[in-house]
């Protein structure tokens, strides 16, 4: 079956830090991922979008790696603040405007 | 970016009764809308494809006369819980991308959600 993981325990680190986050997934080729950011309580905020033909992406403090061998993409925040907490979410186009979500992982960046 | 507005953003029902929530675009146009159910802690579950103009195509699993969706224009997009039941209870999420007008199609904007409580 067709499945999207992500860390289920959250991250905690120092601000000024690096976090990384993962996201896998098996029995999909999906031709772009997504990451979004979800606040308590709000719906998902579109951050970047990555291609197939695409091995990294970044948009200011953000970075996100595509390895369609491995199955598997990599988001990165850089220099990290307290704001940066929240939910992120993993996501992949299986067909037309439908998108399906990993289950987020939560981060909280440490003052 | 484009928006996309949810209302109500929380709501308390009895058992029994029917719920509605709207989703609108507010600055452009979706023929194809989304909405999501998310427990907490989980991931978000699509439900339903909403299609402007014709009729909603439900993910197995999930019952239509239940969850009744109607897409009436190009800028909202329905979902009724219909005999609600403290098992509705959930955080309810729409979609819609946006496709021209220099938006990368494949991007999905949110509301704000909705948290349906069923007492």
């Amino acid at each position: 079956s067709q499945k999207i993981e992500q860390n289920s325990e959250a991250l905690n680190i120092q601000e000024g830090k690096t976090a990384t986050l993962t996201c896998n997934y098996t029995n999909y080729s999906p031709a772009y991922l997504q990451w979004y950011r979800q606040d308590p309580g709000r719906g998902p905020v579109f951050l970047l979008l990555i291609r197939e033909n695409e091995k990294e992406k970044r948009k200011e403090r953000l970075k996100v790696t595509f390895d369609t061998t491995l199955k598997q993409s990599l988001f990165h925040i850089t220099a990290s603040q307290p704001a940066d907490s929240a939910t992120y979410l993993c996501a992949l186009n299986t067909g037309g405007f439908k998108t399906i979500f990993g289950a987020g992982t939560r981060l909280f960046v440490k003052a | 970016g484009a928006v996309v507005s949810q209302h109500p953003s929380r709501v308390i029902c009895k058992s029994g009764t029917s719920v509605k929530i709207e989703c609108r675009s507010l600055d452009f146009q979706a023929t194809t809308m989304f909405w999501y159910r998310q427990f907490p802690k989980k991931s978000l579950m699509l439900m339903a494809t909403s299609n402007e103009g014709s009729k909603a195509t439900y993910e197995q699993g999930v019952e239509k006369d239940k969850f009744l969706i109607n897409h009436a224009s190009l800028t909202l997009s329905t979902l009724t819980v219909t005999s609600a039941h403290p098992e509705d209870s959930s955080f309810y999420i729409c979609s819609a991308s946006v496709t021209g007008g220099g938006f990368v199609n494949t991007e999905a904007f949110f509301g704000q959600g909705t948290r349906l409580t069923v007492v």
